[in-house]
This record gives structure tokens, C-alpha cells and sequence, in this order.
């Protein structure tokens, strides 16, 4: 099956820096890439979906300011938490949606702590 | 997108079927039933879809009612490695609508 990577796996850094997660679609070519943060015993929320070559969505009360998204390719997007709070810290997981293909994959997510 | 309705918990003795309902009410005709599990601290991992009729794969089967307003997900014979939270999501089919959008889920124990 498709497979979806993100790196880092998990990241620690301090309250004001920011930090970049990259999505990558390893075997296919995703036009449509998702992004979803996870706290603690919580579901999924979307937070963004994000086409190759045009500006992200963001659903609503996300700060797009705050969480950049560049899909520059078909096989990578990227999520950068710009000065990052403690409140910020959470569990980062991305999705990929393959052109012909109704299942959207899922990648092993991030966990972000910021101290 | 439709909401979907999902019992918090169940449980399951290992080795027995485990059947976790969902109620969508609301869904279109156009509306496709998905299940998705995760497993603690991994992404969420495909199941299963369909849209009218029943789907059976390697790991589940899927029972949707004639009326399309509700549905049950089969796992024939649990497995301790079963335990996860199950998700029942209802999604559009056509272009702009391929967002999954995640309710709070079914968390399946299954018990030696």
C-alpha cells in the first residue's frame, strides 16, 4: 500500500522558535496533502488541506499565519509552527490523498513539545 | 459533511467477532461510509469503505443498512492488536469534498 512519512517523528524545542514538519508521499504522487493536529486523549482536528502549487485552506479558527503550508511538490508538504507556545504542543499528523484513489493515507504523525 | 454517532466504548473478549455500530442519519446519496482505526500514538490506518452495499476485505467487513442511515463494522475474530479507537466517517465523493472529518470515535478494548 501507499506509504506517508513525517520527519521529524517527535521534536522539543523552546517557547518563540519555530518549527518545520515535513510530509512526504513515498510511492505515489499526492495532489491533495491534509493536516491534523491530535491532543492528548482528543480526536483528530483538520486543520488544513493543502493542493501542490496553490495556498493552502484553512478550516476555520486555525491561524494561517501562525501554521505555514507549502505543497511545493507532489510528494512533499511542509508545516512550520511559527513561534511556537507551550499550547502548541501537540501531535502533527498528515494524510495524502492519491489522484485515482478513494482511501487517503495517513503518516505516522509528529509530537511537538514545546517548552 | 454528515455527522456521524458512535458509542465511546466497547469491549470484546479476544477470539469473538467485534461489531462497532454507527449511526449517519444525515448522509447523501453521494455520501461514502468510511472506518478508520488508531492505534495510541500512530496515525489513523484504512479499514474499510462502501457506499450502499456490504464490502468485506482482509480486515473487516462492513454492513450498511438499506436505508444508508446507519452501519456496523465487523472484526470476525479480535485479536488483542484489535485495540484502537475505531472511526466511522461519511465523506463526499466528488472533487472539494475529500476532507475527513473525524468524530471521537469508537475505542475498542479487546481483553485476553
Amino acid at each position: 500500500g501507499a506509504v506517508v512519512s513525517q520527519h521529524p517523528s517527535w521534536v522539543i524545542c523552546k517557547s518563540g522558535t519555530s518549527v518545520k514538519i515535513e510530509c512526504r508521499s513515498l510511492d505515489f504522487q499526492a495532489t491533495t496533502m491534509f493536516w491534523y493536529r491530535q491532543f492528548p486523549k482528543q480526536s483528530l482536528m483538520l486543520m488544513a488541506t493543502s493542493n501542490e502549487g496553490s495556498k493552502a485552506t484553512y478550516e476555520q479558527g486555525v491561524e494561517k499565519d501562525k501554521f505555514l503550508i507549502n505543497h511545493a511538490s507532489l510528494t512533499l508538504s511542509t508545516l512550520t509552527v511559527t513561534s511556537a507556545h507551550p499550547e502548541d504542543s501537540s501531535f502533527y499528523i498528515c494524510s495524502a490523498d492519491g489522484s485515482s484513489s478513494y482511501e487517503q493515507y495517513f503518516g505516522p504523525g509528529t509530537r511537538l513539545t514545546v517548552t | 459533511d454528515a455527522k456521524t454517532t458512535q458509542p465511546p466504548s466497547m469491549d470484546c473478549a479476544e477470539g469473538r467477532a467485534a461489531n462497532l455500530p454507527c449511526n449517519h442519519s444525515t448522509i447523501s446519496g453521494n455520501e461514502y461510509v468510511y472506518w478508520y482505526r488508531q492505534i495510541h500514538s500512530q496515525g489513523p490506518q484504512y479499514i474499510i469503505h462502501g457506499l450502499k452495499n456490504n464490502e468485506t476485505n482482509e480486515m473487516a467487513s462492513l454492513i450498511i443498512t438499506e436505508d444508508r442511515k446507519s452501519s456496523t463494522l465487523i472484526l470476525p475474530h479480535a485479536t488483542l492488536r484489535d485495540t484502537a479507537v475505531y472511526y466511522c466517517i461519511v465523506r463526499g465523493s466528488s472533487q472539494g469534498a475529500q476532507k475527513l472529518v473525524f468524530g471521537q470515535g469508537t475505542r475498542l478494548t479487546i481483553n485476553p
